[in-house]
């Protein structure tokens, strides 16, 4: 079946301007998570939804930073006032139930911001 | 404070060389743990997970880890590396608060 999807694959913009990232997880997956990847870093916990609700927003660095996952399903990543700092790989993942179950990573949307 | 450390920034092994890759965790209990692999272009990849029971747990690509409590270690281990393996490799815990916290990462490179 298909995997986690993350669109677009790459995204460039300038400073100040508004981005959209958008993560289709797999179907019938409860629970979705966003992270954010440095140059030479490990993934960073960003947010967590259960369903419709943000169940865990405590990696979000600032309010710049928003998500949506209004159905359930789809989720988008909203970033305002984009910084060169927000410079990164965004990945994506799901899970059928959360919990400990495995998270299944998208390829990301990797973010320059110019 | 909860923190997991990959010591190794960078490997250079021999094809058909063995690997052993380090991870040190530090929290209070026995968290849940986690390799992941992440190839240029592709998503992170499961190799293979510990909860519970058998400290010895095998994983898929050949991969095996062992988790030793005495020294808060979760090292990822393979007999014979092939070209394929060339990778950046994560060490991931989750301390029992649904997230994932990942080591910095080792990138593995393969020599004929």
């Amino acid at each position: 079946g298909a995997g986690v999807s993350q669109t677009p694959s790459n995204k460039v913009t300038e400073k100040g301007k508004y981005v959209e990232l958008r993560c289709d997880p797999i179907s019938g997956h409860t629970a979705l998570y966003w992270y954010r990847q440095s140059l030479g870093q490990g993934p960073e916990f960003l947010i967590y939804f259960q369903g419709t609700g943000a169940a865990d927003d405590s990696g979000l660095p600032n309010d710049r930073f928003f998500a949506v996952r209004p159905e359930g399903s789809v989720s988008t990543l909203k970033i305002q006032r984009t910084e060169r700092g927000d410079s990164a790989m965004y990945l994506c993942a799901s899970s059928p139930a959360g919990g400990l179950g495995e998270q299944f990573f998208g390829p990301g949307t990797r973010l320059t911001v110019l | 404070a909860q923190s997991v450390t990959q010591p190794d920034i960078h490997i250079t092994v021999s094809e058909g060389a063995s690997l052993e890759l380090r991870c040190n965790y530090s929290y209070g209990a026995t968290p849940y743990l986690f390799w992941y692999v992440q190839s240029p272009g592709q998503g992170l990849q499961l190799l293979l997970k510990y909860f519970s029971g058998d400290t010895l747990v095998q994983g898929i690509k050949g991969f095996e880890a062992e988790f030793k409590r005495s020294q808060s270690s979760f090292n990822l281990r393979k007999p014979s590396v092939h070209w394929s393996d060339a990778a950046e490799y994560f060490c991931a815990i989750n301390f029992g608060n649904e997230k994932l916290t990942f080591g910095t990462g080792t990138r593995l490179t393969i020599i004929p």
